[in-house]
C-alpha cells in the first residue's frame, strides 16, 4: 500500500522561506505531486516530480529523493495569501492515475 | 488551464435521500475521473475511479451501493449518494487528469467541490 508524512501545522513569517517535508511508502513509484488548498476551496496543482531532483516553478519548489521517500516544498518569499493546506500526494498502483494523498500540512503565514 | 465543474456547489438534503453530484470537464475530454470525499481538517481520501463506459473501481471501505457513480459520456461523471444520512455530511470533490498534460507532469484538476450537509 502507500503511506505519507507530513508534518501537521508550519507557522512562517511573511517574506521568508519554508519548507514542508513529505515522507512516503509506496508499493512502485509513479510521481509525487504537491497541491495547495485554501479553506472551504478545491486542491489546486503546485508540482510534479517524476524523477529525483528539484522542480522550480515561480516562488514554489519541489524536490524527490526517491531513493529515501522524501519529498520537499519550498515556498520563498511568503505572502499572507500562502496560509493555507499543503497536500502532498503520489500515484496509485498501476499507473492509474489516481492520487493518494498525505495528511495535509496547514501554513500559517504570520506578518 | 483544464477546467473541471461540479454542480451543486452545496446541498442539504434530509436523511434517507439520495443527492446527485455532477462532475463535468469543460475543455478536455476525460476517460477517467476520480471521486473524493473530505471531511473538515482531515485530507482527501479516494472514494473510486470512475470509468467511461465501465464500471467504477471503488477503494476499500466504499459501499458501492451507497455511492453509485456513473461516468456516461467523456466529459461526464456523476455521483450518487443513496439514502443519506448524517455521516454523509461531506466535502465531495471530483477530479481529471488532463490528457493533453503530457509525461513530463501530472496535473489533475479539482472541481470546486461540493458540500453536502444531510439533516
Amino acid at each position: 500500500g502507500q503511506s505519507l508524512e507530513q508534518p501537521s501545522e508550519v507557522t512562517a513569517v511573511e517574506g521568508a522561506i519554508v519548507q514542508i517535508n513529505c515522507t512516503y511508502q509506496t508499493s512502485g513509484f509513479y510521481g509525487l505531486s504537491w497541491y495547495q488548498q485554501h479553506d472551504g476551496g478545491a486542491p489546486t496543482f503546485l508540482s510534479y516530480n517524476g524523477l529525483d531532483g528539484l522542480e522550480e516553478t515561480g516562488r514554489f519548489s519541489s524536490f524527490l529523493s526517491r531513493s529515501k521517500g522524501y519529498s520537499y516544498l519550498l515556498l520563498k518569499e511568503l505572502q499572507m495569501k500562502d496560509s493555507a493546506s499543503y497536500f502532498c500526494a503520489v500515484r496509485g498502483p498501476s499507473n492509474t492515475g489516481k492520487l493518494i494523498f498525505g495528511q495535509g500540512t496547514t501554513l500559517q503565514v504570520k506578518p | 488551464g483544464a477546467v473541471v465543474s461540479q454542480h451543486p456547489s452545496w446541498v442539504i438534503c434530509k436523511s434517507g435521500t439520495s443527492v446527485k453530484i455532477e462532475c463535468r470537464s469543460l475543455d478536455f475530454q476525460a476517460t477517467t475521473m476520480f471521486w473524493y470525499r473530505q471531511f473538515p481538517k482531515q485530507s482527501l481520501m479516494l472514494m473510486a475511479t470512475s470509468n467511461e463506459g465501465s464500471k467504477a473501481t471503488y477503494e476499500q471501505g466504499v459501499e458501492k451501493d451507497k455511492f453509485l457513480i456513473n461516468h456516461a459520456s467523456l466529459t461526464l461523471s456523476t455521483l450518487t449518494v443513496t439514502s443519506a444520512h448524517p455521516e454523509d455530511s461531506s466535502f465531495y470533490i471530483c477530479s481529471a487528469r488532463d490528457p493533453r498534460s503530457g509525461t513530463t507532469t501530472d496535473t489533475q484538476y479539482f472541481g470546486p467541490g461540493t458540500r453536502l450537509t444531510v439533516l
